[in-house]
């Protein structure tokens, strides 16, 4: 099966780095993506990590180690429109032919910023 | 329409009766997803499509059937309901090509009383 962890709730304050660490141990790994949700709104796309390492968009960026089934978001320069729900999704192996595999998301972090 | 449109927006219904959830994309995105989503459990996959014509089920299919005509549509319908369905449902979309980019539909909120 399909497990993924992440720390249900996280607070900074304006202006600070927070980090968001994902675990996970699934079978027929392709990738770890993170979205964002605000309340009440839909999931959106931040970023991918099919390799390991960091990569970088802006004041975000996502980190990658296959080795340790582990990455983190890390959010820079905080703003109070970045309180939101953040969601680690694992990308895995189809189960038969010419799918290009499905994502699995974890329960996602609530991050609230505090001026 | 820009994106995924969900229909309804929100819908109180009774339980026993059947429903369906509207989706539709523009964006002519191969695969199609269905993700309920209940408060401290995430967002937990129902059932999907990767090409029209094609559909697969998730990690929650009972109690759901979804079909894909063509490339733009991708129903869900709830035969039965149940107040265990009662969530927040999402549609989403993707090319398809494994880099793990949905778009997501701005939901329905469904409660089965």
């Amino acid at each position: 099966g399909q497990s993924l962890e992440q720390p249900s709730e996280v607070t900074a304050v304006e202006g600070a780095i927070v980090q968001i660490n994902c675990t996970y141990q699934t079978s027929g790994f392709y990738g770890l993506s993170w979205y964002q949700q605000h309340d009440g709104g839909a999931p959106t796309f931040l970023s991918y990590n099919a390799l390991d390492g960091l990569e970088e968009t802006g004041r975000f960026s996502s980190f990658l180690s296959r080795s340790d089934s582990y990455g983190y978001l890390l959010l820079q320069e905080l703003q109070m429109k970045d309180s939101a729900s953040y969601f680690c999704a694992v990308r895995v192996r189809p189960s038969f032919r010419g799918s290009q595999g499905n994502l699995i998301f974890g329960k996602g972090t609530k991050l609230s910023v505090k001026p | 329409i820009a994106g995924i449109t969900q229909a309804p927006t929100s819908q109180i219904l009774a339980a026993g009766r059947r429903m369906t959830l509207r989706c539709t994309q523009d964006m002519r995105h191969n695969a199609m997803y269905w993700y309920r989503q209940d408060l401290g459990l995430g967002l937990r996959l129902i059932h999907y499509s990767n090409t029209a014509g094609t559909t697969g089920k998730g990690e929650v299919p009972d109690g759901y059937s979804v079909s894909r005509a063509n490339t733009d549509d991708f129903p869900l319908t709830l035969a039965s309901a149940v107040p265990s369905q009662t969530s927040v449902y999402f549609c989403a979309s993707s090319e398809g090509d494994r880099t793990g980019g949905y778009t997501f539909g701005s939901g329905t909120r469904l409660t089965v009383v």
